[in-house]
């Protein structure tokens, strides 16, 4: 149980277009889902929480307008960066949380990940 | 303000060794602290994790040792293999649904 997809894996997009990348969670309902964002050899940078049906909340330094955060359901959150710019080119991740049988609020399961780059 | 202190940030170790990690925290408020392991291109995956009311927990050939009065924790893996090279993030938390701080991470390389 458990388990966080994310899509895409990947992706290339141009300077100046948008992209959006999906987080799902599988098999139970995640209350809260959070995006992290992480340069290579570098820890995870939390981005912003956000719970079902609510607005995020971003981290200080994180252009809210810029990345564009949606928790429409308690499966769903998608992260779009908008007017990407080179500097976006990152590894972005997200987790979520619930509880579903014997999942604790506490823990974080995480996705693979997207690795976006923008040229 | 790096809340998580996490060391060594590389640590190369023969197989059939202990790996140790350590950490650090300065929020008394965290009261869940989870390791995590992350290979290359992938998301991070939960090792094991305490709370504060216990002072080890063994999982396997993972254990976490923590010290509440001295507000550190660490990851010992006993025997270590190849597989486990991976870089390992601590991490603390104030309770469910929030958000979790993160070490530095330590790239662990166990040589045959």
């Amino acid at each position: 149980g458990a388990v966080v997809s994310q899509h895409p894996s990947w992706v290339i997009c141009k300077s100046g277009t948008s992209v959006k990348i999906e987080c799902r969670s599988l098999d139970f309902q995640a209350t809260t889902m959070f995006w992290y964002r992480q340069f290579p050899k570098q820890s995870l940078m939390l981005m912003a929480t956000s719970n079902e049906g609510s607005k995020a909340t971003y981290e200080q330094g994180v252009e809210k307008d810029k990345f564009l955060i949606n928790h429409a359901s308690l499966t769903l959150s998608t992260l779009t960066v908008t007017s990407a710019h080179p500097e976006d080119s990152s590894f972005y991740i997200c987790s979520a949380s619930g509880t579903s049988g014997t999942l604790s609020s506490y823990e974080q399961y995480f996705g693979p990940g997207t690795r976006l780059t923008v040229t | 303000q790096q809340q998580v202190k996490q060391s060594p940030q590389s640590l190369i170790v023969q197989k059939g060794g202990i790996s140790i990690i350590n950490c650090a925290y300065e929020n008394t408020a965290f009261d869940y602290f989870p390791w995590y392991q992350q290979f290359p291109g992938k998301g991070p995956a939960l090792l094991i994790a305490i709370r504060p009311d216990v002072s080890e927990k063994k999982e396997g050939r993972f254990t976490i040792s923590f010290n509440k009065s001295a507000k550190q924790f660490s990851l010992h893996i006993m025997d270590s293999q190849p597989g486990d090279s991976a870089t390992y993030f601590c991490a603390a938390s104030t309770g469910g649904y929030q958000k979790v701080t993160f070490g530095i991470g330590t790239k662990l390389q166990v040589i045959p």
